[in-house]
């Protein structure tokens, strides 16, 4: 059973234009809602996070909104750029009870300039 | 520094071969995962350490053994090799605290058995 699923599976966006890749979660323990960026051939890097007491975290052109009664999550590139072309992962974790963290299967984003 | 360091970057096995990957970070983390990544399956968790000599199982151990002598290192064992376990494999630390709660990872080793 998938404990975070993730859509789009890919994403074609235009250079300038926002993406949006959504997330949605059921169990109500997660407290820790990461993404991470992954350009091929190398790991995945980290790119922003958030916990549940707060809606939305920017940085820079990359915004996390997350909606806690409806248990999702999404990340916003404003301005994409060519170099934004990556696959994204989001994942949940429960920072009071283990290592585990849950990943979604992942967004193949490709911004065309 | 160089983060997260994983050997070999490649590897061909025949089945029922074993062999060893290699993971050592240099961030002084307690925690240390290892995680699978297949193709539409996104990162499967197989073991992970919370510190030396401690050491649990993820959500796909099975063929798997990991052990945690130091700190540093993290070395995942392939008991026997088999198809089922071609895949990409990448090591991740990260330290304690919210602030580090995110993992780093290595730039993984490509598996492939045949």
């Amino acid at each position: 059973q998938q404990q975070v699923k993730q859509s789009p599976q890919s994403l074609i966006v235009q250079k300038g234009g926002i993406s949006i890749i959504n997330c949605a979660y059921e169990n109500t323990a997660f407290d820790y809602f990461p993404w991470y960026q992954q350009f091929p051939g190398k790991g995945p890097a980290l790119l922003i996070a958030i916990r549940p007491d707060v809606s939305e975290k920017k940085e820079g052109r990359f915004t996390i909104s997350f909606n806690k009664s409806a248990k999702q999550f999404s990340l916003h590139i404003m301005d994409s750029q060519p170099g934004d072309s990556a696959t994204y992962f989001c994942a949940a974790s429960d920072t009071n009870t283990g290592n585990q963290f849950y990943f979604g299967t992942g967004t193949s984003l490709t911004v065309i300039p | 520094n160089a983060g997260v360091t994983q050997t070999p970057k490649f590897q061909v096995l025949k089945t029922g071969q074993s062999m060893t990957l290699q993971c050592a970070q240099d961030m002084n983390h307690e925690y240390m995962s290892w995680y699978r990544q297949d193709p539409g399956m996104g990162l499967r968790l197989i073991h992970y350490s919370v510190g030396a000599g401690i050491t649990d199982q993820g959500e796909v151990p099975n063929g798997y053994n990991v052990s945690r002598s130091t700190t540093e290192d993290f070395p995942l064992r392939l008991l026997s090799a088999a198809p089922s376990q071609t895949s990409v494999y990448f090591c991740a630390s990260r330290g304690t605290g919210i602030a580090n709660y995110g993992y780093t990872f290595g730039s993984g080793t490509r598996l492939t058995v045949v």
